[in-house]
């Protein structure tokens, strides 16, 4: 499986953008891009996907490299509530298990 | 409200006596999995099943079983658990195999002594 690499841990303020990046040099052109987040003491949850295209939904934005060798999730203001781990995941639709590949992620710190 | 419920949440108990660690899911999913996770070595999966009466292993399937006689439950047993299963286990669910998001459980914090 292709791995993805990320910051350990990133500091932001509340109200403000964060933007979480993601390197990925090694995906293949089937792989898509996973964002999961986990809150502390909670299970992991589904955040955002993306093949190619940048990708918006409720809860932030998506930015893929032309390349798609790298990504960037974009949180638009951040809240206390998005202090959490976030998981970049290159998802392998061969993959018979669904099987998703959590590394150690980004630990997001949200300061009042 | 849909979810995905673990019980128990937390759990302690001593090398050999089994134990069951059940799942529930509301969604109607044909797809559900257990995870465990550890510091250091993220979450790897430990078995999954993609309807009912058809499981198969993950990454660590050794010291676990798991069955899947209905849709909703996905029941994770530890016939003779040992220290090295203290962990934390999350079971997930997703409508199907193909579904590109996945539903997770709170948790169970299992250590055995």
């Amino acid at each position: 499986d292709a791995k993805t690499t990320q910051p350990n841990s990133m500091e932001s303020n509340e109200e403000e953008p964060v933007h979480l990046p993601c390197n990925h040099s090694t995906i293949s052109g089937t792989d898509y891009i996973h964002w999961y987040r986990q809150l502390p003491s909670q299970g992991p949850e589904y955040v955002i996907h993306g093949l190619t295209s940048n990708v918006n939904n409720r809860m932030a934005s998506l930015a893929i490299a032309e390349d798609r060798k790298s990504s960037t999730l974009i949180l638009h203001r951040a809240t206390l509530r998005d202090a959490a781990v976030y998981y970049c995941i290159l998802r392998d639709w061969g993959n018979a298990g669904n099987m998703l590949t959590f590394g150690g992620g980004t630990r997001l710190m949200v300061k009042p | 409200e849909a979810q995905v419920t673990q019980n128990p949440r937390y759990l302690i108990t001593v090398t050999g006596k089994k134990l069951t660690v059940t799942c529930s899911q509301n969604m109607n999913h044909e797809y559900m999995s257990w995870y465990r996770q550890d510091p250091g070595l993220g979450l790897r999966q430990i078995y999954y099943s993609m309807n009912v009466e058809v499981t198969d292993k993950g990454d660590v399937p050794e010291g676990y079983k798991v069955s899947r006689k209905e849709k909703r439950n996905f029941p994770l047993i530890l016939e003779s658990p040992s220290p090295n299963q203290t962990s934390l286990y999350f079971c997930a669910s997703s409508l199907s195999r193909d579904a590109y998001e996945q539903y997770f459980g709170p948790g169970t914090r299992l250590t055995v002594t």
